[in-house]
């Protein structure tokens, strides 16, 4: 089975802190992916990434980067943690283009 | 911004009953897939439909596909109380760059 790990299932961290959210794949999928879940917006895709140190901006890329080191790992910084950045993270893999993803059990993100 | 809507938001039915919910989105699409999410956990995938399918059936799941209206239907047949979830549609666009993009689900109860 494939298998999508994020690295906390909860977090909470101080305003002003650098933020890393980990995710590792072991299927050695080309995508891999991060979303942001709110209640009544759905997932809104944050960045996607094709290949190692490949990255595309999704639809809010605002105050997050990425980092694509290894094929099986894609985290997910926050620069400088504010309180609007609280929320479920996502993350997820696809082999290629035009076939399902797979997803992590989530983050839940408090920033105080 | 967010390629498909769900419509309803949220749909409440008894054991036994048929669930159907929509989802439209707004530009070509290489496939359209649909997604389950258990209460604060990750999302599971459960069918994808090609843009040159009309329609697909996966145990008592059946989805629709029309790219003249630009919309899809999943149907839930003969509904159990474990079916109570979020539905959430996605689509993978070359014109979104292969970016899998999500609408904003519906949550679906089912009542025993």
């Amino acid at each position: 089975d494939v298998k999508v790990t994020q690295s906390s299932r909860y977090l909470v961290k101080r305003t002003g802190e650098k933020v890393f959210l980990e995710c590792v794949q072991d299927m050695d999928h080309e995508n891999m992916f991060w979303y942001r879940q709110d209640p009544g917006l759905g997932l809104r895709l944050i960045y996607f990434s094709y290949d190692v140190k490949m990255k595309e901006k999704g639809d809010i890329p605002e105050g997050y980067s990425v980092s694509r080191e290894k094929k099986e790992r894609f985290s997910l910084i926050l620069e400088s943690a504010s309180t609007n950045q609280t929320s479920m993270y996502l993350c997820a893999s696809s082999p290629h283009e035009n076939t399902e993803a797979f997803f992590g059990q989530g983050t839940r993100l408090t920033v105080v | 911004s967010q390629q498909g809507e769900e419509d309803p938001q949220a749909l409440s039915i008894q054991e036994g009953e048929n669930a159907t919910m929509n989802c439209s989105y707004k530009t070509s699409i290489n496939n359209l897939q649909w997604y389950r999410q258990n209460s604060g956990r990750g999302l599971v995938h459960l069918i994808l439909i090609r843009s040159n399918e009309r329609e697909k059936h996966s145990g008592r799941l059946r989805v629709t596909l029309d790219t003249s209206k630009k919309s899809s239907s999943l149907l839930i047949t003969a509904s159990r109380a474990a079916d109570t979830a979020s539905y959430f549609c996605a689509t993978d666009s070359r014109i979104a760059g292969n970016m899998l993009t999500f609408g904003g689900g519906t949550r679906l109860m089912v009542k025993p």
